[in-house]
């Protein structure tokens, strides 16, 4: 079946310093690729939908300045968390939709811990 | 903002017993999926039940659509502990792309 990663798997940084998360389809295209974010305990709630060559769409209430979207291919979305908080950490999930089959998969996340 | 919300939010049952759980939303939808989330780890995909079906079953898995009444149920039979996990409905509404929307979800605890 379609797979797809993240990296890294796990990630501790400093407060003030930025991360960038990958996220890559491994066998299909993805011409839209979402990024979630979940605290513990909580729901899933949309930060963002990635578009393959254009600008990310992000949420009401989501910090386009802070949480950077690129998806410079039809493989990779990249997250990158700016000058991260305590408060930013958290999972971050993201999905890949193929773009012939429209089917969605997601990746097995990413947890951010920011000391 | 989260599409809908699912009661109950936690649910504790005996090996063997049924687990229902229901989802309720707010906008028109394309189709309504259930996922299953263990601690500390990705998304599984369950069941995908489209606005034109009522219900749907896969394996020991029964899911119900009223779009009436925007909601939805996830029914497991005769639980197992390790379906122990939280459960999460997602809609996806027309035009946008494929973009779900969770709802809180219902942790689900069965006990061997």
């Amino acid at each position: 079946g379609a797979v797809v990663s993240q990296h890294p798997s796990r990630v501790i940084c400093k407060s003030g310093t930025s991360v960038k998360i990958e996220c890559r389809s491994l066998d299909f295209q993805a011409t839209t690729m979402f990024w979630y974010r979940q605290f513990p305990k909580q729901s899933l709630m949309l930060m963002a939908t990635s578009n393959e060559g254009s600008k990310a769409t992000y949420e009401q209430g989501v910090e386009k300045d802070k949480f950077l979207i690129n998806h410079a291919s039809l493989t990779l979305s990249t997250l990158t968390v700016t000058s991260a908080h305590p408060e930013d950490s958290s999972f971050y999930i993201c999905s890949a939709v193929d773009r012939y089959s429209y089917e969605q998969y997601f990746g097995p996340g990413t947890r951010l811990t920011v000391t | 903002s989260q599409q809908g919300e699912e009661d109950p939010q936690a649910l504790s049952i005996q090996e063997g017993e049924n687990a229902t759980m229901n989802c309720s939303y707010k906008t028109s939808i394309n189709n309504l999926q259930w996922y299953r989330q263990n601690s500390g780890r990705g998304l599984v995909h369950l069941i995908l039940i489209r606005s034109n079906e009522r219900e749907k079953h896969s394996g020991r898995l029964r899911v119900t659509l009223d779009t009436s009444k925007k909601s939805s149920s996830l029914l497991i039979t005769a639980s197992r502990a390790a379906d122990t996990a939280s459960y999460f409905c997602a809609t996806v509404a027309y035009n946008q792309g494929g973009k779900l929307i969770f709802g809180q979800g219902t942790e689900l605890s069965v006990k061997p």
